[in-house]
């Protein structure tokens, strides 16, 4: 059983498209995150919910929200797609902030 | 806040050969410390974590680190490397509560037959 799983795995858009990446995460955890991973592999938190609730919030562009349906889902949606977009976006949880995260398989964005 | 140092950015090592990739940290109290790895196209994995007690923790794959306070250091070992081993490494450091783990920028293994 895919402990957190990610849909797409690959996506390629043109830029100024709005585009969505679903995350769901099936091990009872509370805590769920974004992490943006770019091409020299430095991995930046973008967002975390707890129970729901928006709790980190980086310094990311507006046009990046993410939206948390219930404690297992926490899906990212982008609007107006830039080149600089462009990375690996992983979706992780785990059961408290400070705790074991568990990472999804990631999805692969390429803005044209 | 916490952050964490990884200097290495390559490492290259022989098959059967061992293996030490480097963390430091900075955090003011004791730290919740990770290792993970991240194979080619995959998610990143546990390999293993320290947040109290003895300060030699073993992982899976044969992989252990040992938490050095005196060192500020959490450095991952594996006595004898396997091809497969090739990914990268990160190392996290965070404080349980309400505080996200903070990542290095990781390491990457490469490993020659």
């Amino acid at each position: 059983d895919t402990a957190v799983s990610q849909t797409p795995k690959y996506l390629v858009t043109q830029m100024g498209n709005d585009k969505s990446i679903k995350c769901e995460q099936n091990l009872g955890h509370d805590t769920m995150y974004w992490y943006k991973q770019d091409s020299k592999k430095f991995l930046k938190i973008m967002f975390s919910y707890n129970n729901k609730e928006l709790i980190i919030n980086e310094t990311v562009p507006n046009r990046f929200s993410p939206k948390s349906p219930d404690k297992a889902h926490l899906n990212l949606h982008i609007n107006s797609l830039e080149l600089g977009d462009s990375a690996v976006y992983f979706c992780a949880s785990s059961y408290g902030t400070g705790e074991t995260q568990y990472f999804g398989p990631g999805t692969r964005l390429l803005v044209l | 806040a916490q952050s964490v140092t990884q200097p290495d950015i390559h490492i290259t090592v022989s098959e059967g050969a061992s293996l030490e990739l480097r963390c430091n940290y900075s955090y003011g109290a004791t730290p919740y410390l990770f290792w993970y790895v991240q194979s080619p196209g995959q998610g990143l994995q546990l390999l293993l974590k320290y947040f109290s007690g003895d300060t030699l923790v073993q992982g899976i794959k044969g992989f252990e680190a040992e938490f050095k306070r005196s060192q500020s250091s959490f450095n991952l070992r594996k006595p004898s490397v396997h091809w497969s081993d090739a990914a990268e490494y990160f190392c996290a450091v965070g404080a349980g509560g309400s505080y996200i783990p903070t990542f290095g920028r990781g390491t990457s293994l490469i490993v020659h037959p």
